[in-house]
């Protein structure tokens, strides 16, 4: 079955760029239905949604992030990345990957929105110096 | 963006006993763009829920979801002892995509 895996690393320092890449095995990345996506959960809090990219290229971005956030995909390695740049301690979190099916609206059209499933297991980041 | 609230925020039952969650919206939401999410400790949340009511494959037939509008709820008729979790809606018809804070079933 399909499955997501973070990789990157568990520490950076403030004002630097947090880099995570999204691993997808079991299946292909090159889905037209499906987008890719970027969770966040700083401890002991809730989920707050990052953004999402087509296969194509084709991005959302939560816009409380987006002007610090990029999203890109590589289709060869079946793989997806985050960077987030100019961190501080506030974005210290368990970072998520995870697959967004997006809901059919009929007539072949696509919301580029959707529920999420799988999960990757979630990687800790933490800002600090 | 569209602002989700899950009420209570804990939730104290025992195994057996049936557990009512709510989740209401700042703003309308059609039904075919809410889901729910169980999270347990350690773990990354997993979908129950999508649809407001569409059970993902594999979750048991104990977890139903209802609602339209502003107000949804997610019930679980009998609580088993793997069900006490955190639990989250999450809203995907407007961008930003929003979640709730969450509630927590605990055993009572």
């Amino acid at each position: 079955q399909l499955q997501l895996q973070e990789s990157g690393p568990g520490l950076v320092k403030p004002s630097e760029t947090l880099s995570l890449i999204c691993t997808v095995s079991g299946g292909s990345i090159s889905s037209s239905i499906h987008y890719w996506g970027w969770i966040r959960q700083p401890p002991g809090k809730g989920l707050e949604w990052i953004g999402s990219i087509s296969y194509s290229g084709s991005t959302y971005y939560n816009p409380s992030l987006e002007s610090r956030v990029t999203i890109s995909v590589d289709t060869s390695k079946n793989q997806f990345s985050l960077k987030l740049n100019s961190v501080t301690a506030a974005d210290t979190a368990v970072y998520y990957c995870a697959r967004v099916i997006l809901y059919y609206y009929g007539s072949g059209r696509y919301s580029p929105f959707g529920w999420l499933d799988p999960w990757g297991q979630g990687t800790l980041v933490t800002v600090s110096s | 963006e569209n602002v989700l609230t899950q009420s209570p925020g804990t939730l104290s039952l025992s195994p057996g006993e049936r557990a009512t969650l709510s989740c209401r919206a700042s703003q309308s939401v059609s039904s075919t763009y809410l889901a729910w999410y169980q999270q347990k400790p350690g773990q990354a949340p997993r979908l129950l829920i999508y649809g407001a009511s569409s059970r993902a494959t594999g979750i048991p037939d104990r977890f139903s979801g209802s609602g339209s509008g502003t107000d949804f709820t997610l019930t679980i008729s009998r609580l088993e002892p793997e069900d006490f979790a955190v639990y989250y809606c999450q809203q995907y018809g407007d961008s930003p995509q929003t979640f709730g804070q969450g509630t927590k079933v605990e055993i009572k």
